[in-house]
């Protein structure tokens, strides 16, 4: 199984300033179609995970463009250029290149 | 809009069963997967298994080999889960979760979750 590493596993923010999650998979998530399949969810208290960001880079429909993810291959990194209140949650990366989908252990995101 | 919603929360004895259900509205049933995944108390989420909605199909991972079957009834737009032989490690939420076939694999939307609490 490939296992997702994520660093830190927590982070206390002011607002207004950045904000950064590295995710190393013990595998290569580069398919050879070219993707990469790493993908960012949050999971706000009390909710299921949504979708951040997919395939390492990709924003997907109505995050706000604060929020990137950057990286390929087995280093990924999600950043937040301006943390806000309602960026509260914990933060996982998963990867679906293969079975059996596996998630990173999370990152607590708290603001200050 | 696109929506999962589940079964309410169980309680049930080891070595029981339990059966949960994911009810898709809003799209073509058939033309997405459904994965199911859990999440213990204050843990990480772990991958469970998935179904081919339109022809049923399903992969399970190994850790829950034999002990759940994930079936889909197309007429209800209906997803199930069952765990059998429940141990108090299985207390979780689990939730379902829409996947496309192909393309970007992305969970998308997710169930609201059921808590199953497994207790003698």
């Amino acid at each position: 199984d490939i296992v997702m590493t994520q660093t830190p596993l927590s982070l206390s923010v002011t607002p207004g300033q950045p904000a950064s999650i590295s995710c190393k998979s013990s595998q290569s998530l580069l398919h050879s179609d070219g993707k990469t399949y790493l993908y960012w969810y949050l999971q706000k208290p009390g909710q299921p995970p949504q979708l951040l960001i997919y395939e390492a880079s990709n924003r997907f429909s109505g995050v706000p463009d604060r929020f990137s993810g950057s990286g390929s291959g087995t280093d990924c990194t999600l950043k937040i250029s301006r943390v806000e209140a309602e960026d509260v949650g914990v933060y996982y990366c998963m990867q679906s290149k293969q079975l059996p989908y596996t998630f990173g252990q999370g990152t607590k995101l708290e603001i200050k | 809009q696109v929506q999962l919603v589940q079964s309410g929360a169980e309680v049930k004895k080891p070595g029981t069963s339990v059966k949960i259900s994911c009810k898709a509205s809003g799209y073509t049933f058939t033309t997405y997967a459904i994965h199911w995944v859990r999440q213990a108390p204050g843990q990480s989420l772990e991958w469970m298994g998935w179904v081919n909605a339109g022809n049923g199909n399903t992969k399970y991972s190994q850790t829950f080999q034999g002990r759940v079957t994930i079936t889909r009834d197309t007429s209800a737009s209906t997803a199930y889960m069952e765990v059998s032989s429940l141990r108090s490690e299985d207390t979780a939420v689990y939730y379902c979760a829409r996947v496309p076939y192909y393309g970007e694999l992305w969970f998308d939307p997710w169930g609201q979750g059921t808590l199953v609490t497994v207790s003698s």
